[in-house]
C-alpha cells in the first residue's frame, strides 16, 4: 500500500539545523509531488513547501523562504525537510503528505516532532 | 499569505447537520475549485474528508459534503456521529502556487 514513513523524533538547540526524511513507497515515486505541512504544539496545520520528485523544484512558503531546504533521492524514493536557524517556534510535529493531485493530501506521513529547547 | 477564516468551535447533537465555513479572498478560495477539507482527531495525522471543493476520495461516508460560493467554502457533516468530534481545517491553492490552511475548527458533538 500507498506509505510514507518519516524519520524519528528530533530534540535540538536554538540555532541549530534539523532534517527530517520521508520514504516513500507503493507508488510510482516520481509521479506524485511531496509536499511539507507542520503543526506547533495545540496550533494549527501550516503549509511549508513542495517538491516535485522530477527534477528536485521547490516552491517554499514565504514564512520559510531562506530557512528551509527540501531535496529528495530518486534511488531511494526519499524525500529531506532541512530546516536551520532553529528557534523555540520551530517546535512541531512535521508531516510529509502526498499530492493527490491539485494540491489535496491524501496520504500523510506519520508525523516527526521536533522540539527545540536549550 | 493570511490563512484561511473559520470559526473556532461548532457543536451538534448526534443525527444533528452542521456546516464549517472557511472564508479566504480572491488570490485562493475565490479563485479556484481546490479547496479540500481535513479531520484530525486528537493525536493522530490530518485526514481528507473532501477535494476539488466537492470531492470525498474512497472510504468516506456521504455524509460529509462540501460546496463554494465566492470566496467562501463550506463543509456540512449531517446525521452527526459521534466520531464525527474532531478539529477540522479547511485548505486552498493560491495564485502563487502555494497552499494556505484555515485555522482550524473544533467540532463537539453534545
Amino acid at each position: 500500500q500507498v506509505q510514507l514513513v518519516q524519520s524519528g523524533a528530533e530534540v535540538k538547540k536554538p540555532g541549530a539545523s534539523v532534517t527530517v526524511s520521508c520514504k516513500a513507497s507503493g507508488y510510482t515515486f516520481t509521479s506524485h509531488y511531496i509536499h511539507w505541512v507542520r503543526q506547533a504544539p495545540g496550533q494549527g496545520l501550516e503549509w511549508m513547501g513542495i517538491i516535485n520528485p522530477i527534477g528536485g523544484s521547490t516552491t517554499y512558503a514565504q514564512k520559510f523562504r531562506g530557512r528551509v531546504t527540501m531535496t529528495r533521492d530518486t534511488s531511494t524514493t526519499t524525500v529531506y525537510m532541512e530546516l536551520s536557524s532553529l528557534r523555540s517556534e520551530d517546535t512541531a510535529v512535521y508531516y510529509c503528505a502526498k499530492d493527490n493531485g491539485y494540491y489535496n493530501f491524501l496520504v500523510w506521513g506519520q508525523g516527526t516532532l521536533v522540539t527545540v529547547s536549550s | 499569505q493570511s490563512a484561511l477564516t473559520q470559526p473556532p468551535s461548532v457543536s451538534g447533537s448526534p443525527g444533528q447537520s452542521v456546516t464549517i465555513s472557511c472564508t479566504g479572498t480572491s488570490s485562493d478560495v475565490g479563485s479556484y475549485d481546490r479547496v479540500s477539507w481535513y479531520q484530525q482527531p486528537p493525536g493522530t495525522a490530518p485526514k481528507l474528508m473532501i477535494y476539488e471543493v466537492t470531492n470525498r476520495p474512497s472510504g468516506v461516508p456521504d455524509r460529509f459534503s462540501g460546496s463554494k460560493s465566492g470566496n467562501t467554502a463550506s463543509l456540512t457533516i449531517s446525521g452527526l456521529q459521534a466520531e464525527d468530534e474532531a478539529d477540522y481545517y479547511c485548505s486552498s491553492y493560491t495564485t502563487i502556487s502555494t497552499v494556505v490552511f484555515g485555522g482550524g475548527t473544533k467540532l463537539t458533538i453534545l
